[in-house]
């Protein structure tokens, strides 16, 4: 059982917008930093967005994250058929001593 | 150019055990803390657990608490798997962190793990 939440899937047209939100507590998103990781169809997963909102190397600007509370979103910008994969957002619980993750978002591209 | 390569994985009875192995280079690895994340068929990522960068801390998901063990040397991650259940089968990932509860920032290609009788 994920103890954070994430939308099953969401979908978009080419070149539009779409944004997955990831809802925790107090205990891991609010006092912590929240990761996205990318997980391509049949690849491991890889490390979108670290720190809310920062962007590792060669991670294009399309990618954005913010975090209020104990939610965070993850936002891209002209969506690419390359970005269809699953999304996950992570972060450490203090409750739990223990990382958690999202519960994983499809994103399609129509 | 870090790379983290699994092995160990494969098909096994319940209440066996098993040892997942993550070579890790490209990189000083008594730097870093190190985790591991697994994935069971179409399923999300569940965390499992992580081990300091000098191995004197560890922390366990509750769903392996008291079965696995994860433990270092000085170029490889492992994780001790013991009592194993249908329900532990997977694609196991080492990753590395950049702290304990930090972001995990390469992984490997994973290793399957499969427990059926």
């Amino acid at each position: 059982q994920s103890v954070l939440t994430q939308p099953p899937s969401v979908s978009a047209a080419p070149g539009q917008k779409v944004t997955i939100s990831c809802s925790g507590s107090n205990s891991n998103i609010g006092d912590y930093y929240v990761s996205w990781y990318q997980q391509l169809p049949g690849a491991a997963p890889k490390l979108l967005i670290y720190d809310n909102n920062k962007r590792p190397s060669g991670i294009p600007d399309r990618f954005s994250g913010s975090k209020s509370g104990t939610s965070a979103t993850l936002g891209i910008t002209g969506l690419q058929t390359g970005d269809e994969a699953d999304y996950y957002c992570g972060a450490w619980d203090s409750s739990l001593s223990a990382g958690v993750f999202g519960t994983g978002t499809n994103v399609a591209v129509l | 150019q870090v790379q983290l390569v699994e092995s160990g994985g494969g098909v096994v009875q319940p209440g066996k055990s098993l040892r997942l192995s993550c070579a890790a280079s490209g990189f000083t690895f008594s730097d870093y803390p190190m985790h591991w994340v697994r994935q069971a068929p179409d399923k999300g990522l569940e965390w499992v657990a992580v081990i300091s960068s000098d191995g004197s801390i560890e922390y366990y998901g509750d769903s392996v608490k008291g079965r696995f063990t994860i433990s270092r040397d000085i170029s490889t991650l492992y994780l001790q798997m013991n009592s194993l259940r249908v329900e532990d089968t997977a694609v196991y990932y080492c990753a590395r962190g950049k702290s304990i509860t930090g972001l995990l920032d390469y992984w490997g290609q994973g290793t399957l793990v499969t427990v059926s009788s």
